[in-house]
């Protein structure tokens, strides 16, 4: 069965303290996994996407990477505009996306 | 924010009745997707489009009706509303450009309270 884990469910970072999200899944035919932010009352905002075990993508404050069971979201010098909670999902064969239930991140000053 | 637009963003109805919900975009993009979210489930697909009048079903489509008669307007039709279906409903699209994974830019959403 298609699926995707996240942990933790929630972090608490002080400003600068860098930290890391787990993304977990089992999926038949990967075509890519994909992160993303969500902001409360608002739709996910796209961040990355990774192909293939080994990739890694940057951003800001951000960088993604993906071996072939999990992607971690590493989170640099966080700053209190980065709280959000972060979305992992996965696309199937198919054309089929399953998303984690995400991680929500609150940085304080 | 890629241009999509959801409408209603906000609705109340009652057990039984019909909703519609429209999503619209602006960037001409092949794929179109409908989800729900809810606590504790995160995102789940209910339909997707890829192209007018091609439908497909995702993982959550019972209950749920789609239709896509021009490019920019993708509908979700829920044909007799139960309380399960209270949800905030997304739409996303993504412009679909190859075998590899597809990135999807989402709407506001429109939240569905059915009592």
């Amino acid at each position: 069965e298609d699926q995707v884990t996240q942990s933790p469910e929630a972090l608490r970072l002080q400003e600068g303290e860098s930290s890391s999200l787990n993304c977990s899944y089992t999926v038949s035919g990967l075509r890519g996994l994909f992160w993303y932010r969500q902001d409360p009352g608002k739709g996910p905002e796209f961040l990355f996407t990774l192909y293939s075990a080994g990739e890694e993508k940057e951003k800001e404050r951000l960088k993604a990477t993906l071996t072939k069971k999990e992607s971690f979201l590493h989170i640099t010098a966080p700053k209190p505009e980065d709280s959000a909670t972060y979305l992992c999902a996965v696309q199937a064969n198919g054309n089929q996306f399953y998303f984690g239930t995400g991680t929500s991140l609150t940085v304080i000053p | 924010d890629a241009g999509i637009t959801q409408s209603p963003r906000h609705k109340v109805t009652e057990t039984g009745t019909p909703v519609t919900l429209r999503c619209h975009q602006t960037e001409n993009h092949r794929y179109m997707y409908w989800y729900r979210q809810d606590p504790g489930h995160g995102l789940r697909l209910i339909h997707y489009s890829y192209g007018v009048k091609d439908t497909d079903k995702g993982e959550v489509s019972d209950g749920y009706s789609v239709s896509r008669s021009k490019t920019e307007d993708f509908l979700l039709t829920l044909e007799s509303a139960t309380s399960s279906q209270t949800s905030v409903y997304f739409c996303a699209i993504s412009p679909g450009t190859g075998f590899y994974g597809n990135e999807q830019f989402f709407g506001p959403g429109t939240r569905l309270t059915v009592l």
